[in-house]
């Protein structure tokens, strides 16, 4: 069925970086936008970012603006989230998903990888 | 800050029925889909119902979902324990060029 697979989490100290990866199987991933969502532990989902199908188009939820930037390899599946200059409000989960129709939905996710920034 | 508000908790028997309100404003669901998520504990979210009141295949028609106006409604109907999780609507908002999700609503079995 068709899958997403998060990798790159960890453990790393305020102000350093982090990359995510998102590898996409069994659905044309290079006709989809995708997304970054988060939860803190014990919250609610906090929107990331998103990319559109194509990678022209890319928004950003305000607190991460200037520090994250997502990306997309669509030859290779797959899609990514630099994160720089992290901060301890940055723990969370990390889901990467699918977008289902512009913006109006998100219809499958990943199993979400933990990125914990403490020091 | 979520812009989306929801009810903290609702609570009902197992067969009964509960809804769940999700207020937002013009920028986000008065003027955008709205869809609503399922978050069992330690899972990942699960999209439930998408463009207001459609279901993605495999959700059983006992959850159902409305709009007016500015605010959405999400209906479960012959609520079952397994149905015990977080509920999450979300829209895009046209001002802030995000997706915006609420404030999460918990769906408790009595």
């Amino acid at each position: 069925q068709v899958q997403l697979v998060e990798s790159g989490g960890g453990v790393v100290q305020p102000g350093r970086s982090l990359r995510l990866s998102c590898a996409a199987s069994r659905f044309t991933f290079s006709s989809y936008a995708m997304h970054w969502v988060r939860q803190a532990p014990g919250k609610g989902l906090q929107w990331v970012a998103l990319m559109s199908y194509d990678g022209r188009i890319k928004h950003y939820t305000d607190s991460v603006k200037g520090r994250f930037t997502i990306s997309r390899d669509n030859s290779k599946n797959t899609l990514y989230l630099q994160m720089n200059s992290l901060r301890v409000e940055d723990t969370a989960v990390y889901y990467c998903a699918r977008d289902l129709i512009q913006w109006g939905a998100i219809d499958i996710w990943g199993q979400g990888t933990m990125v914990t920034v403490s020091s | 800050q979520s812009v989306l508000t929801q009810p903290p908790s609702v609570s009902a028997a197992p067969g009964q029925k509960v809804t769940i309100s999700c207020s937002g404003g013009s920028s986000n669901i008065g003027n955008n889909f709205v869809s609503w998520y399922q978050q069992l504990p330690g899972t990942a979210p699960k999209l439930l119902i998408y463009d207001n009141d459609k279901r993605p295949s495999g959700i059983p028609d006992r959850f159902s979902g409305s709009k007016s106006g500015a605010s959405a409604t999400l209906g479960i109907t012959g609520l079952q324990t397994g149905d015990e999780a977080d509920y999450y609507c979300g829209s895009w908002d046209t001002s802030l060029s995000a997706y915006v999700f609420g404030t999460g609503t918990e769906v408790t079995v009595l």
